[in-house]
């Protein structure tokens, strides 16, 4: 079965300037899951998406971040505009919802540096 | 957000020595899991732990579900030098809103050949 597959693994942006991450879970995994990660620490959740709506974005910053998953599948987070605290790797993950619903499966992430 | 201690947060070791790490909560969780993270990589699912007292062991690795479900713990036995990298312990709870994941800060290992 192919993994969750992440888009851009790299991005080197200027303050201020915008960047779009994209992510497509495994097949047939409703439950879709961006996480922030700092180095140094642990993957933060920014949103978690059922099919096409939001769960929780409880933690994610609403005045710069935003996150889609318009047909339940793919999704995309953007930040606009970046700040120097947003350099991180940006991490997609994805479950099921029945049996092994509570184990997460992750991408390779993208690495986001922001001068 | 649930807090989850990890320790140590670093280690260095021998090859061929024994490695254990362990996370606590505050709070129940209904899985334990643990991952391993490669420089530049995402974590990589090691053991998934169900139930309270659960012992569960992958080849050199044993990881073992708290009696209180509030902690955890993994056991490397006979490092080798691909066993360096960060290991991430991650508690699972059932929520109305759906299963969340709460993750620790880490234990960076090396090991020394």
């Amino acid at each position: 079965e192919a993994g969750v597959a992440q888009s851009p693994r790299y991005k080197i942006i200027e303050k201020r300037q915008s960047v779009a991450f994209w992510c497509n879970p495994i097949s047939g995994h409703a439950t879709l899951y961006w996480y922030q990660q700092i180095l140094g620490q642990g993957p933060k959740l920014l949103i978690q998406f059922q099919n096409n709506g939001v769960v929780d974005d409880s933690q994610l910053p609403k005045d710069r971040f935003s996150a889609e998953r318009l047909k339940g599948v793919d999704s995309t987070l953007k930040i606009q505009p970046a700040k120097l605290e947003d350099s991180a790797v940006y991490l997609c993950a994805s479950s099921w919802t029945g049996f092994g619903a509570n184990v997460l499966t992750f991408g390779a992430g993208s690495r986001l540096t922001v001068l | 957000g649930q807090q989850l201690n990890q320790s140590p947060q670093s280690m260095f070791i021998q090859e061929g020595e024994d490695v254990s790490m362990n996370c606590t909560s505050s709070s129940i969780f209904n899985t334990w899991l643990w991952y391993k993270q490669d420089p530049g990589e995402g974590p990589v699912l090691l053991i998934a732990l169900y139930k309270a007292g659960e012992l569960t062991s992958n080849g050199r690795l044993t990881a073992q579900f708290g009696i209180t479900r509030k902690d955890s713990f993994l056991n490397i036995s006979a490092s080798i030098p691909s066993d360096v990298g960060i290991y991430f312990c991650a508690g699972q709870l059932e929520t109305n809103t759906g299963n969340q994941f709460y993750f620790g800060t880490g234990t960076s290992l090396t090991v020394i050949p």
